[in-house]
């Protein structure tokens, strides 16, 4: 296991349902990230926060709501999503190495979407 | 604008041979590049990381290695067994942000026994 864990690993939701993804790490780490990964394409980065405080936001639309309520956990909310948000959502979390020589980011399993 | 490319199509090798991706990248200086692998339905899992002061980087049966020159990195397998098969993803620190990485789209690696 990476320390990262994700649940639930995999939902189904209708485009008018409201639903949750949670990410909660027991690395200790400083920083938590929201990606997408649909098939065949890059991982998208959406959201990135550090010390709980939201740093990035990668132009994602507002029917996603990232929250992060202290250093160890992150959400994601879902509602009206559509049908092209079906993917693998995966969270992340990194710490700085030594020197500030860059960081290595340990991923969850992810939760595998499909907007119906 | 920045941009990784990894080759999209899978790469198929025999048991035992040595297995080279590549990682190409443009628009970009890079301070080090990372390596990570996916298995389906899983998150990428951290491999190797060489820094832009680096030409190789090995572990066990693992070897990066980084051109910044020709802007790309290959990544080799030596003797190859059907567990390496999996997706491969390199990653890039992102110039304007210290603790963002830019990924790849990954290679798929399939081993044959």
């Amino acid at each position: 296991e990476t320390g990262v864990t994700q649940t639930p690993r995999h939902l189904v939701m209708g485009m008018t349902n409201k639903k949750s993804l949670k990410c909660e790490q027991h690395l200790g780490h400083n920083a938590m990230y929201w990606y997408k990964q649909s098939a065949k394409k890059p991982l998208e980065l959406m959201f990135v926060y550090n010390f709980k405080e939201q740093t990035e936001n990668n132009s994602v639309p507002s029917r996603f709501s990232p929250e992060c309520p202290n250093s160890s956990h992150l959400f994601l909310h879902l509602h009206t999503l559509q049908p092209e948000d079906s993917a693998l959502y995966l969270c992340a979390s990194s710490q700085e190495l030594a020197g500030g020589e860059g960081v290595i980011q340990y991923f969850g399993a992810g939760t595998r979407l499909s907007v119906l | 604008s920045q941009k990784i490319e990894q080759n999209s199509e899978a790469l198929n090798i025999q048991e035992g041979k040595t297995a080279t991706l590549t990682c190409n990248y443009t628009n970009y200086s890079p301070a080090y590049l990372q390596w990570y692998r996916q298995d389906p339905g899983r998150g990428p899992v951290f491999l190797l990381l060489i820094r832009e002061n680096e030409k190789e980087k090995r572990k066990e049966r693992l070897k990066v290695t980084f051109d910044t020159t020709l802007k790309q990195s290959l990544f080799h397998i030596t003797a190859s067994q059907p567990a390496d098969s999996a997706t491969y993803l390199c990653a890039l620190d992102d110039n304007n942000a210290g603790n963002m990485l830019t990924f790849g789209g990954g290679t798929r690696l399939m081993v044959k026994p």
